[in-house]
């Protein structure tokens, strides 16, 4: 099984802040296979990124990815309000499926 | 608009069975996998398996292999999850979502594209 481990656990920032959000992999992932989504409380999951860098339609592109192995990053431009939330990686590469445990974007 | 719409919320004892379900609508049902995702209080997502509405291929993650089952009616676009005696520790938000097909390569991908808005189960005595 793949083991993805998401750094930092939390981010506080303020809005108009710049994040970056670290997915690291046990094993190497091919880039089309790491994807991330959003899920805001009490919402279900949103993709944002498949194949490490394709933004899904109708995401902003302040958000962006990038990466590639085992080492994933998801960029956010300008934090609005509306960003605040946690994040996961998921790798398809293998089964089992797994997705990281996730970073929360806080407000500072 | 492409929708996935599961059942409501349950609340049930340890050792009743459950079946959630997950309806599709707004494409063709049968292009596109079916996965489930656990979301625990508090936790984080946790890929269950997934199910191919044409053919009942079902690929369960070993961790929830021999506890739930997952099918589909194809007829109806539904996707069910089911359990044959709950523990309190399936307490849990379970999503369904959608796994991606590209109609132009006709390539599929295990990244999701549609999630439902979530079915809340709660087991206690």
């Amino acid at each position: 099984e793949i083991v993805l481990t998401q750094s930092p656990g939390t981010l506080s920032l303020s809005p108009g802040e710049g994040a970056t959000l670290s997915c690291r992999a046990s094993q190497s992932v091919e880039s089309t296979h790491l994807a991330w989504y959003q899920q805001k409380r009490g919402q279900a999951p949103r993709l944002l990124i498949y194949g490490a860098s394709s933004r899904a339609t109708g995401i902003p592109d302040r958000f962006s990815g990038s990466g590639s192995g085992t080492d994933f990053s998801l960029i956010i431009r300008r934090l609005e309000p509306e960003d605040f939330a946690v994040y996961y990686c998921q790798q398809h590469v293998t089964f089992p499926f797994t997705f990281g445990p996730g970073t929360k974007v806080d407000i500072k | 608009e492409v929708q996935l719409a599961q059942s409501g919320a349950e609340v049930k004892k340890p050792g009743e069975s459950l079946r959630i379900s997950c309806q599709g609508s707004g494409y063709i049902f049968t292009t596109h996998w079916i996965t489930w995702v656990r979301q625990m209080p508090g936790k984080g997502l946790e890929w269950m398996g997934r199910i191919d509405p044409s053919h009942s291929y079902i690929n369960y993650n070993p961790s929830f292999q021999g506890h739930v089952t997952m099918s589909v009616d194809k007829s109806i676009s539904t996707a069910y999850l089911q359990w044959n005696s709950l523990k309190a520790s399936d307490t849990a938000m379970y999503y369904c979502a959608r796994f991606v097909y590209d109609v132009l390569t006709g390539q599929y991908y295990h990244y999701m594209d549609v999630w439902g808005n979530g079915t809340t189960v709660t087991v206690s005595s």
